[in-house]
């Protein structure tokens, strides 16, 4: 079966300090990948997807930036993190654009 | 352009008692949708999905959803809430987008079921 791991779990970083958080996909080949970021309370915003190795499709302007190193492998990075960047990031996977999301357990991003 | 709208932020509810979580969308295509939960501090998870053919949809831990296509809404239903449903509730639909598909979410609505 699929798996979807996503770490650290909790992560607390000061302004200006850089961040790498991973995700990785076990059980399938070629999946469409995704990050989200949920500030507190509010719903989910779609920041990169991916369809493939190399291909990154970027959603909104903003500090972040992601990268897809091998097939079932995601990570979201930073140069210098912003009081802004704080919020519950969510790694997620399909087999397809139109079909149902699989999502890690998150992320809880903390910026001091 | 697809949306989702979510009528209710906040639904408390006793335990036991019946609950419905109300969801519209727009879309000038057809349309996949789904409903997911999200625990405190985890991750979502899906609880049920229109894909097509009967617009009665059955999803994991008794609940049930109705497509509506002349209402253009996907409402969660659940005859008998229990306490360990108290959780964040998420309506979304599939839209197509710069040439791919992706999922569009709702703002969520909080459920709370008291004893």
């Amino acid at each position: 079966s699929q798996t979807i791991h996503q770490w650290p779990a909790t992560l607390v970083q000061p302004v200006g300090s850089p961040l790498s958080l991973e995700c990785t996909v076990e059980g399938t080949s070629n999946p469409n990948l995704y990050w989200y970021r949920q500030a507190a309370g509010r719903g989910l915003q779609l920041l990169f997807y991916s369809v493939g190795i190399g291909q990154i499709s970027s959603e909104v302007p903003q500090n972040l930036s992601a990268s897809r190193p091998q097939d079932r492998q995601f990570i979201l990075s930073s140069k210098k993190l912003l009081l802004s960047d704080s919020g519950f990031y969510l790694c997620a996977w399909s087999i397809a654009g139109d079909q149902p999301q699989h999502f890690g357990d998150g992320t809880r991003l903390s910026i001091l | 352009a697809q949306s989702v709208t979510q009528l209710d932020s906040q639904v408390p509810v006793f335990e036991e008692a019946p609950v419905e979580l109300r969801c519209n969308y727009s879309s000038s295509v057809s349309v996949y949708l789904f409903w997911y939960v999200q625990y405190p501090n985890q991750g979502l998870q899906l609880l049920l999905k229109y894909l097509s053919g009967s617009t009665l949809v059955k999803g994991i831990n008794g609940f049930e959803a109705e497509f509506n296509k002349s209402q253009t809404s996907f409402h969660l239903r659940k005859p008998s809430v229990h306490i360990s449903d108290t959780a964040e509730y998420f309506c979304a639909v599939s839209a197509p987008s710069g040439g791919y598909n992706k999922l569009i979410f709702g703002a969520g609505t909080r459920l709370a079921v008291h004893p």
